[in-house]
C-alpha cells in the first residue's frame, strides 16, 4: 500500500524556470492538499482540490498553478520560479469524511 | 483571522516523565481537532483526533479538549527521547475540508 507519494524528493532549480511537483495517492481519497512549510511561518496551505476538476486556492497562491484532472493525481507548477519559493512542499490527502489529512514525504526545493 | 497557536518551546523533559503540550484556538465553531508529530526533516504524522469535549487515550497519549475554553492538550505519558520531534496542533471548523496549523512545539525528552 503506497499511500501517498511525491516526487522529485529533492530538486534544485534556477530562477526564472518552471518547475512541477508531483502528487500521487492510491487511496482515492477526494481531497488533496498542497503546503509549503518553511521556518517562522509553519505549514501554509497553498491550493487543495475537493474533487477531480474542482480546485481553489489556499492562504499563498500567488505563483503556483495546479490541476487535478485524476483523483490520484495533484500536480504543482511553479510557473516561474523565485527564490522566495524556496522551501518544503508537503502533499496532503483526505477522504473527506473526519477532516484528518494524510501527508506525503514531501519535496525540498531550492531555487538558485 | 482563525488562528492556532502553540508555544514554540522547546519543552525539555526527562525520559519516563509526563509531557504536556498545549493549543488555543480562536475560531469557536471549530468542531475537529488533531495532533500531528514531525520529526527534524521528515512529514507530519497524524497521532490523535479528537471530536467532543473530554479526554482521549491512545497508547502513552492522551488527547484533551475543552472547547469552552478553546484549547486542547496532548499529553505523553513515560516520555521517551524517539518521542522527540515537533508536535503540530491542527483545527478544522467544518467549513470546508480545510486544517488550520499551529506553528508546533518542539519537545526534547533528554535520557
Amino acid at each position: 500500500d503506497a499511500g501517498i507519494t511525491q516526487s522529485p524528493r529533492y530538486k534544485i532549480t534556477e530562477t526564472g524556470r518552471q518547475v512541477t511537483l508531483m502528487c500521487h495517492q492510491t487511496w482515492s481519497h477526494s481531497y488533496m492538499f498542497w503546503y509549503r512549510q518553511d521556518l517562522g511561518h509553519g505549514l501554509r496551505l497553498i491550493y487543495y482540490s475537493a474533487a477531480a476538476d474542482i480546485t481553489d486556492k489556499g492562504e499563498v497562491p500567488d505563483g503556483y498553478v495546479v490541476s487535478r484532472s485524476k483523483t490520484e493525481n495533484f500536480p504543482l507548477t511553479l510557473e516561474s520560479a523565485t527564490r522566495s519559493q524556496t522551501s518544503v512542499y508537503f502533499c496532503a490527502s483526505s477522504d473527506g469524511t473526519f477532516y484528518e489529512q494524510y501527508f506525503g514525504p514531501g519535496t525540498r526545493l531550492t531555487v538558485t | 483571522q482563525k488562528e492556532v497557536e502553540q508555544n514554540s518551546g522547546p519543552l525539555s523533559v526527562p525520559e519516563g516523565a509526563i509531557a504536556s503540550l498545549n493549543c488555543t484556538y480562536s475560531d469557536r465553531g471549530s468542531q475537529s481537532f488533531f495532533w500531528y508529530r514531525q520529526y527534524s526533516g521528515k512529514s507530519p504524522e497524524l497521532i490523535m483526533s479528537i471530536y467532543s469535549n473530554g479526554d482521549k487515550e491512545d497508547g502513552r497519549f492522551t488527547a484533551q479538549l475543552n472547547k469552552a475554553s478553546q484549547y486542547v492538550s496532548l499529553l505523553i505519558r513515560d516520555s521517551q527521547p524517539s518521542d522527540s520531534a515537533t508536535y503540530l496542533c491542527a483545527v478544522n471548523n467544518n467549513a470546508g475540508n480545510m486544517l488550520t496549523f499551529g506553528g508546533g512545539t518542539r519537545l526534547m525528552v533528554k535520557p
